[in-house]
């Protein structure tokens, strides 16, 4: 199947602080997802991608679908303690013929401090 | 409307028992896929149901398995635990339709599972 790499792993910052996190794959994917899972939760979708090149935002977030098709950004700016927690992309594995069944990145854990 | 509820949402078993969790997914909504996550391997998807028929499945052995109802409520069964099937299983709700497209996924919290 397809995996996705993400990097980094972990981040600390400072709250005010802007934030980039990002992931690679050696195969295409067609949709890129950024969730994020808060302690106790299941992953939250914050945006979703369709198109290469495409640049999305959601408040403070901002998501970008690379133009291989092969990578994607997120950037948090301006971050606040609420945005503590782990961040995941994700794609449907086209491998597996199917938009229901995602493949997941490793995960960013942010700290933020106030 | 209510979100995706799963339980119980914690549980303890042995090696060698089995385990049954369970899944009510938003209303309307008739595709309810499961993944398990621990912290080596990250999210990993088990299988997706839709319509009480499995339509998806992942790379888990037979011991995992699941079934959908006619409500779409759906449950996942692990005969024989492991250690290593300790774990949060998640499930994820949607309406099943996107055809060649994606549409969201609604994720539950979860229910973590830890095999003595």
């Amino acid at each position: 199947g397809q995996q996705l790499n993400q990097s980094p792993q972990s981040m600390f910052i400072q709250e005010g602080e802007d934030v980039s996190m990002n992931c690679t794959s050696s195969s295409i994917f067609n949709t890129w997802l950024w969730y994020k899972q808060d302690p106790g939760e299941g992953p939250v979708l914050l945006i979703a991608l369709y198109k290469a090149g495409e640049l999305t935002s959601n408040g403070r977030l901002t998501a970008q679908f690379g133009i291989t098709r092969k990578d994607s950004f997120l950037n948090i700016s301006a971050s606040i303690p609420s945005d503590v927690g782990i961040y995941f992309c994700a794609g449907p594995d086209l491998s597996g013929g199917s938009n229901y069944k995602l493949t997941f990145g490793k995960g960013t854990l942010l700290t933020v401090n106030p | 409307k209510a979100g995706v509820t799963q339980t119980p949402r914690y549980l303890i078993k042995t090696r060698g028992q089995q385990v049954t969790l369970s899944c009510s997914p938003i209303s309307g909504h008739r595709s309810v896929s499961w993944y398990q996550q621990t912290p080596g391997q990250g999210l990993q998807f088990l299988f997706e149901y839709f319509s009480e028929t499995q339509r998806n499945k992942g790379n888990f052995p037979g011991r995992f398995s699941g079934r959908q109802f006619s409500n779409s409520r759906s449950e996942m069964n692990v005969s024989t635990l492991e250690l290593g099937d300790s774990a949060l299983y998640l499930c994820a709700s949607s309406f099943g339709l996107a055809g060649g497209g994606w549409e969201t996924q609604y994720f539950g919290p979860g229910t973590r599972l830890l095999v003595l």
